[in-house]
Formats: C-alpha cells, structure tokens, sequence
C-alpha cells in the first residue's frame, strides 16, 4: 500500500510570490491535515480536511489556505511569501471520521524562500 | 492551550543500553497520545499510538506508557541499535485529528 505522498519534494521561492503544495493520502482515508516544522516553533498544525471540508483550524493567516479533491487529494498554498515561510510543511493522513486513528506522514516539502 | 514538553532534548548510550523518553502534557483532556521518529530531512514514522483509556502499547523493542491523570508518557526502548538514532517525537490529540507536538528528543546510539 502506498504511503503518504507530498510534491514536490523542495520548492524554492521569493518573498512575496505565491506556492502550492500537494498531498495524495494513503488510499482509503479521508481525512488530510497539514503541518508546519520549523527549528523554532517546532511542529505546527495548519489545518484538517475532511470530505472536501475544512473541520479544523491552526493558528495561522489567512494567506495559508488549503483544499481537498472528491479523491482525498490535498492541496495548500501560500500566498505572499515570506522569510519566515521557510519550513519543511508535513502531510498526514487518516482514515478520518474520528480521532482515534493514527496519523500516517509524508517525507513533506522543504519550502525555501529567498 | 495544550503544551507538550519533552525531556531531555538529546541524549547519546552506548549500543545495547536501555533507554527511557519521557513526555508531559498540561491538559488531560486527549484522545491518543502518539509517539513518532524522525530521520533526518525525512517525514514522522509512526511508532505506537495509545488511546486515552489504555495505559501501555508494545511493538518489538518499544514500550509507550501513559498516565493521562498526570500528563505523562513514557517510550522504553530496549537494546538500543545504532539503527535507533533518530529525533523522536510525541503527540496529543485533542480532537479533530488536531495533533500537538513536543520539541523531540534527539536520540543518538554509538555503536
């Protein structure tokens, strides 16, 4: 069975541009939520999505933003990059429903912003 | 707000040593507590998940307990391998699939 899959592996970007990042799920799970990692906030939730809608929310602006396909497949952009973008942003994916399930990751993208 | 801490930050044994990680969380309220490793520029591989009702979880060498009254989880690893060196993390969930993570503990076993 595949595991988690995130494209690309590494982006690099200029501040004020815009990126997408793309996040195919485990087969079968439904739910997908997005991770930010940094050196010195550590690992930050972004936000879930369940069934095409958004069931959950971090502490982030409003330029992070996200979506997910009838086919589970997740996408999150980013809009006006800045220095402070740059970050590893980890998938994860579940069978959804409750909170009782694992979370699965993928190997994320490496965000560089110049 | 929940606050996972993680202790110590890095820690290096000799091959063969068991090990202890610890974790502590502020707010009691979890579903699951979940422990991850992570290699290097790699994405999290999930080690074991314990419920809120459950006290222990084993798989091979690991050994993850919770104490949820108290806010404390504990992963054991016996016979440490040089293969084990990683950053090892822990997560609570509160609900919704929301996970919030602990600093890791950077774990280093010289052969």
């Amino acid at each position: 069975k595949a595991g988690v899959t995130q494209t690309p592996r590494y982006l690099i970007k200029t501040r004020g541009q815009q990126v997408t990042l793309s996040c195919s799920p485990i087969s079968g799970h439904r739910s997908v939520s997005w991770y930010q990692q940094t050196p010195g906030q550590g690992l930050q939730f972004l936000f879930e999505y369940f069934s095409e809608t958004q069931r959950n929310k971090g502490n982030f602006p409003g330029r992070f933003s996200g979506r997910q396909f009838s086919n589970s497949r997740s996408e999150m952009n980013v809009s006006t990059l800045e220095l402070g973008d740059s970050a590893l942003y980890l998938c994860a994916s579940s069978l959804g429903g409750d909170s009782y399930q694992p979370q699965h990751f993928g190997d994320g993208t490496r965000l560089s912003i110049l | 707000k929940q606050e996972v801490t993680q202790i110590p930050a890095a820690l290096s044994v000799p091959e063969g040593e068991n090990l202890v990680l610890n974790c502590s969380f502020t707010d009691s309220a979890i579903y699951n507590l979940q422990w991850f490793r992570q290699d290097p520029g790699k994405g999290l591989t999930s080690l074991l998940l314990i419920q809120s009702s459950q006290r222990e979880q084993t798989s091979g060498r690991l050994n993850a307990s919770l104490d949820k009254s108290s806010g404390r989880s504990t992963l054991y690893i016996a016979a440490s391998q040089p293969g084990d060196s990683a950053t090892y993390l822990c997560a609570v969930s509160t609900g919704a699939n929301n996970l919030f993570f602990g600093t890791g503990t950077r774990l280093t076993v010289i052969p």
